[in-house]
C-alpha cells in the first residue's frame, strides 16, 4: 500500500516569493492534515480537512498561507509571500474514520517538504 | 488533550532494551496514551497505544501504571535504526467518541542507540 506522498521533498526560495506544497493521502482516507515542524520541535497542526471541507484552520496564518483540497483527495498548501521565519518542514498526514468496533486509529504521515527561505 | 512530560534525550546500547518514560499526571479517564516516533528526515510513525492495560505489538511494549499517571515505552532489543525522536501523546481516540483532531506533539525524547 502506498503511503502519503508529498512533493517536493526540498525547496529553496528567496523571501517574498510564493511556494506551494502538494500532498496525496493514502487512498480512501477522508481526513487530511497539514503540520508545520520547526527545528527541534514537534509538529504543529496548521489545518485539517474532512473530505473537501476545512474543519479546523484556526492555526493557519491566513494572511499568507492558504490551502485547498478541491476534490477531497489531493491537497495543496501555499505560502505567498514567504518569509524567513517560514523555513521549516511541512508535513502532511491522513487518516480514515475507523470502522465501528475497529480499535486502531492512527495518522499516517508523509516524509515532509523541507522549505528554506533565504 | 492532557499534557505530557518526557526526558529530552536518552542513550541506549544496541541490543539492550530501551525504556522511554512519559508522565501524564492530568490524563482523563477516557484518554489513551499514544506513542509515535520520528526518524531523521521522515514523518512521525505510529508505534502503539493503550488505555490502562499493558500492550504489546511487533514494534514495542507499553506499560501504563495503575494510576495511569505515567507510562513507559519499551523497545526490547534496540537497534541502530531505532534512533529517533519518540513522542508520547494522550488523547481520546476517534472510536471512543474523540474527534479526528490533529495530534498535539511535545518535543519528545531523542533516543540515541549506541553501537
Amino acid at each position: 500500500e502506498a503511503g502519503v506522498v508529498q512533493s517536493p521533498r526540498y525547496k529553496i526560495i528567496e523571501k517574498k516569493q510564493p511556494v506551494a506544497f502538494w500532498c496525496n493521502p493514502i487512498s480512501g482516507h477522508n481526513t487530511l492534515y497539514w503540520y508545520l515542524q520547526n527545528l527541534g520541535q514537534g509538529p504543529e497542526l496548521l489545518i485539517r480537512y474532512e473530505n473537501e471541507e476545512a474543519v479546523d484552520d484556526s492555526q493557519l496564518p491566513k494572511d499568507r498561507f492558504s490551502a485547498e483540497r478541491l476534490k477531497g483527495v489531493d491537497s495543496t498548501l501555499k505560502i505567498q509571500p514567504a518569509e524567513l521565519g517560514d523555513s521549516a518542514v511541512y508535513l502532511c498526514a491522513s487518516t480514515s474514520v475507523p470502522i465501528v468496533g475497529h480499535r486502531l486509529y492512527e495518522q499516517y504521515f508523509g516524509p515532509g517538504t523541507r522549505l528554506t527561505v533565504t | 488533550d492532557a499534557k505530557t512530560t518526557q526526558p529530552t534525550s536518552m542513550d541506549c546500547a544496541e541490543g539492550r532494551a530501551a525504556n522511554l518514560p512519559c508522565n501524564h499526571s492530568t490524563i482523563s479517564g477516557n484518554e489513551y496514551v499514544y506513542w509515535y516516533r520520528q526518524i531523521h528526515s521522515q514523518g512521525p510513525q505510529y508505534i502503539i497505544h493503550g488505555l490502562k492495560n499493558n500492550e504489546t505489538n511487533e514494534m514495542a511494549s507499553l506499560i501504563i501504571t495503575e494510576d495511569r499517571k505515567s507510562s513507559t515505552l519499551i523497545l526490547p532489543h534496540a537497534t541502530l535504526r531505532d534512533t529517533a525522536v519518540y513522542y508520547c501523546i494522550v488523547r481520546v481516540p476517534l472510536y471512543s467518541g474523540g474527534g479526528a483532531d490533529g495530534l498535539t506533539f511535545g518535543k519528545g525524547t531523542h533516543l540515541i542507540i549506541q553501537p
